[in-house]
């Protein structure tokens, strides 16, 4: 079993919709989550971050941790054309030299 | 990709032949890390390095070797390369300086092929 897993879909929605993105782990240490946007044959670039269970919202963004179920989302509100893109789920632990922890990837595309 | 260069950004070459890939920093960032992304597989860390001369293995190093001779510059050499390397590796790095390491900047990436 991997140590963060992660759909891969591609999911396909229509503009305007709210997009649910999941992913689960195992490893109950991981102390941050990260979520990372990665545009076609481009580098991952941070898109959120957030350290405790609970939500955290950045404009249409909303990251979402659940410790006791080990489930992390991310909530895409008024989805865009332009949010088309893989998303990365990255635990992480400061005791383990920062290193994170990558799930493979959920593939989005919003359809004008 | 601010801050983060990787040479070169494409390359193909022969099964055996050694190849190394170079990534760059111009943030003073202390840690830095080498990743491969394949289909299916996400990412995964090969090495990863927590100063200068100061290195460690990741998840997948086998036939792989690192070298970081300054802050800024962190190399991941494959000694005799074989097809099943073929994948885009990308450089990240991490700490600041201001208190923030837990978060990873990558850079653009490098498109491995190997014949």
């Amino acid at each position: 079993q991997k140590e963060v897993e992660q759909d891969p879909g591609p999911l396909s929605v229509p503009e305007g919709a709210i997009v649910s993105l999941n992913c689960t782990y195992s490893n109950s240490a991981f102390q941050y989550f990260m979520w990372y946007r990665q545009y076609s044959r481009k580098g991952p670039e941070l898109l959120m971050y957030t350290y405790s269970s609970g939500n955290k919202e950045d404009g249409r963004f909303t990251a979402q941790v659940d410790k006791s179920s080990k489930y992390i989302s991310l909530f895409i509100r008024d989805s865009q054309p332009s949010d088309s893109a893989t998303y990365l789920c990255a635990p992480g632990g400061r005791d383990s030299s920062y290193k994170l922890i990558f799930g493979s990837g959920t593939r989005l595309l919003v359809r004008p | 990709d601010a801050g983060i260069t990787q040479s070169p950004r494409h390359k193909v070459t022969e099964t055996g032949t050694p190849v190394t890939l170079r990534c760059h920093q111009t943030e003073n960032h202390r840690y830095m890390y080498w990743y491969r992304q394949d289909p299916g597989h996400g990412l995964r860390l090969i090495h990863y390095s927590y100063g200068v001369k100061d290195t460690d293995k990741g998840e997948v190093s086998d036939g792989y070797s690192v070298s970081r001779s300054k802050t800024e510059d962190f190399l991941l050499t494959l000694e005799s390369a074989t097809s099943s390397q073929t994948s885009v590796y990308f450089c990240a790095i991490s700490g600041d300086g201001g208190g923030n390491t837990d978060t990873q900047y990558f850079g653009p990436g490098t498109r491995l092929t190997v014949l």
